[in-house]
């Protein structure tokens, strides 16, 4: 199994910009895999945001697709999430993972990142 | 985008019981793309079960799942103090793919 660890600013101001990334121990240039983002905000379930073939093709949850780019450099080894307009909302606990198909099933994970959007 | 909804909310036993956790789909799903997730404080979820009955890579098999259309099921034949944590069920066939509220198994 892979290891995956995020990374990035644990804190996020009103209308700006969330921007992640996730290193991934291996290679994300792997067929039948695909590598996502699942956020959880915090006392709550699980939220799908977006997943990244390493090809480069991508899929968005659409509640959250006019905010949502994911992106994958296989020369490092690493995936990308940037979501735009941020707000209170946005606050949770940010997840990188494996999945075995577009929408899941996540078989590895990162040990996920708290982000807090406040001014 | 189908809703999965979860019983019980909270479900109390002892190490050694049975556990059964239900998951109900708001319409069919295909059991090909239905998985179990476990998450104790402070984790990230760990797979337990995909494609509704699969076990994933090094789970022991006191956990089995079971079900179709819209009605899943997931059981810890005989609980141990490890599995005290809360279950997810996820559907992931198709966009945007969808987990239940979560069962806390509780002591």
């Amino acid at each position: 199994q892979p290891q995956l660890r995020e990374s990035g600013p644990g804190l996020v101001k009103p209308s700006e910009t969330l921007s992640l990334t996730c290193t991934v121990s291996g290679s994300v240039s792997t067929s039948n895999y695909y590598w996502g983002w699942i956020r959880q905000p915090p006392g709550k379930g699980l939220e799908w945001i977006g997943s990244i073939y390493y090809s480069g093709s991508t899929y968005y949850n659409p509640s959250l697709k006019s905010r949502v780019t994911i992106s994958v450099d296989t020369s490092k080894d690493q995936f990308s999430l940037k979501l735009t307009s941020v707000t209170a909302a946005d606050t949770a606990v940010y997840y990188c993972a494996r999945l075995g198909g577009v929408y899941g099933s996540a078989n590895s994970w990162g040990q996920g990142t708290p982000v807090t959007v406040s001014s | 985008e189908i809703v999965l909804t979860q019983s019980p909310g909270t479900l109390s036993l002892s190490p050694g019981e049975r556990a059964t956790l239900s998951c109900r789909a708001s319409q069919s799903v295909s059991s090909s793309y239905l998985a179990w997730y476990q998450q104790k404080p402070g984790q990230a979820p760990r797979l337990l079960i995909y494609g509704a009955s699969n076990r994933a890579t090094g789970v022991p098999d006191r956990f089995s799942g079971s079900g179709s259309g819209t009605d899943f099921t997931l059981t810890i034949s005989r609980l141990e103090p490890e599995d005290f944590a809360v279950y997810y069920c996820h559907h992931y066939g198709s966009s945007p793919g969808s987990f239940g509220q979560g069962t806390k198994l509780e002591i």
